[in-house]
């Protein structure tokens, strides 16, 4: 069964930076990208990012370019999201997803990580 | 970039059916095939549509999908409304530059 296990929840201080893990299991992990999505108390789900487990390429959406890094290590199926500079508006669960195959077929995000809520406060 | 506009909420009684719009800011909706998810409270997104109208196994034929290219909105239709369908349903789609999600629909079940 294709299964995403992420880090346990985490508080931050303003100013600081944040790791969240999500260890895949279930399927091949080098062959679907691997999404990272937020949503923060009460609001919708916002799209931060995919990393290509394969290459280690990435895309970032627009709005955490310069503060958002997605790394993978291939030998424990494993990717990571790092997110600097934090400010409260940061504070949300953080949801890692597998997204389609690297040829863009099985085009949807499934399955989700349980979440990660960050809190950032001083 | 683009945006998909989804209404804040919608409400029908069980049995009926319910259509919930997503609706493209700019290029067309066929441009990018739309997908759907339900969230529950205090649960990780599931998928209940993907590519338009597909249905993942498991996911009940009460749930279909559709686009309008005309006007640039996609669908999700949900009939025989049952109280376990009561959560968020969010849309999404893609482009060149990434993927966005609407703003999710809130499915009341009176």
């Amino acid at each position: 069964q294709e299964q995403l296990v992420q880090s346990g929840a985490e508080v931050k201080k303003p100013g600081a930076s944040m790791k969240v893990s999500c260890e895949a299991s279930g399927y091949t992990f080098a062959g679907h990208y691997l999404h990272w999505v937020r949503q923060a108390p009460g609001q919708g789900l916002e799209w931060m990012g995919w990393i290509n487990p394969s290459t280690g390429g990435t895309n970032y959406a627009r709005d955490f370019q310069g503060r958002v890094t997605l790394t993978r290590d291939t030998s424990i199926s494993t990717g990571y999201m790092e997110l600097t500079n934090l400010g409260s508006g940061d504070t949300a669960i953080y949801f890692c997803a597998r997204g389609p195959s690297l040829n863009f077929d099985f085009l949807r995000f499934d399955p989700w990580g349980q979440g990660t809520l960050v809190t950032v406060s001083s | 970039n683009f945006m998909l506009t989804q209404p804040h909420s919608v409400s029908a009684s069980p049995g009926k059916t319910v259509t919930i719009s997503c609706t493209r800011s700019s290029g067309s909706i066929a441009s990018g095939y739309v997908q759907w998810y339900q969230q529950r409270p205090g649960s990780a997104p599931t998928t209940v549509i993907y590519q338009d109208n597909e249905r993942p196994s498991g996911v009940p034929d009460r749930f279909s999908g559709s686009i309008d290219s005309s006007s640039k909105s996609a669908s999700l239709i949900i009939s025989g409304l049952k109280t376990e369908d009561e959560a968020d349903y969010y849309c999404q789609s893609y482009d060149s530059s990434g993927w966005v999600f609407g703003g999710g629909t809130k499915l009341t079940v009176l």
